[in-house]
């Protein structure tokens, strides 16, 4: 079956812009997760899903990052006022309900100049 | 004190060899513990996943677990050029019982015909 998907692959903006990234999990995972991972670094938890709500934004940097998910399945991360630290590839990763396997994505890798 | 903390290498063997990875955890709660596959450009694949301390094995690989001491390492026999790429050791510390993962930086593993 499909794997989860992530659109675009990459993506370039310009500091100060707004951008969204969105994610499709793998069919009938309810559980959907986003991480960053930077150069040389490990993935780092941002937000979790449980269905249609965050159960755990504890990650997100800031405020100008917000995720959404409204129909329980596709999920958007968006964030504003883009800074050349946003810079980083962003994982969406999903799983089944009470599993504990995380399968990822392959990435959006976000560059902003 | 790192999370969870890897050794980064690179880790160098010989076509053949055994590779062994280790990683530490701080959090005694910790439940779930997972090694990630990641080639240079692409997401963390998922290779092994232990709940229970001991051994546990899957065709090459074997994931062992020790809680008393905190340490889970991953062992890959009969090494092969294509397995050269970091590893990522990830732990489930199940806040409120559902999966965050909090990852280490990663080994890398060169694998040399």
């Amino acid at each position: 079956g499909a794997g989860v998907s992530q659109t675009p692959s990459n993506k370039v903006t310009e500091k100060g812009k707004y951008v969204e990234l969105r994610c499709d999990p793998i069919s009938g995972h309810t559980a959907l997760y986003w991480y960053r991972q930077s150069l040389g670094q490990g993935p780092e938890f941002l937000i979790y899903f449980q269905g249609t709500g965050a159960a755990d934004d504890s990650g997100l940097p800031n405020d100008r990052f917000f995720a959404v998910r409204p129909e329980g399945s596709v999920s958007t991360l968006k964030i504003q006022r883009t800074e050349r630290g946003d810079s980083a590839v962003y994982l969406c990763a999903s799983s089944q309900t009470g599993g504990d396997e995380q399968f990822f994505g392959p990435g959006t890798r976000l560059t902003v100049l | 004190q790192k999370e969870v903390e890897q050794n980064s290498g690179p880790l160098s063997v010989p076509e053949g060899a055994i590779a062994s990875l280790n990683c530490t955890y701080s959090d005694r709660g910790s439940q779930s513990f997972f090694w990630y596959r990641q080639y240079s450009g692409k997401s963390p694949e998922l290779i092994m996943s232990i709940y229970s301390n001991g051994d546990k094995e899957d065709g090459r690989f074997t994931a062992q677990l020790n809680k008393a001491s905190q340490y889970v390492s991953l062992l890959i026999r009969d090494s092969q050029p294509s397995d050269s790429a970091t590893y990522l050791c990830a732990v489930n510390r199940r806040p409120g019982g559902y999966n965050k993962l909090i990852f280490g930086a990663g080994t890398r593993l060169a694998v040399h015909p």
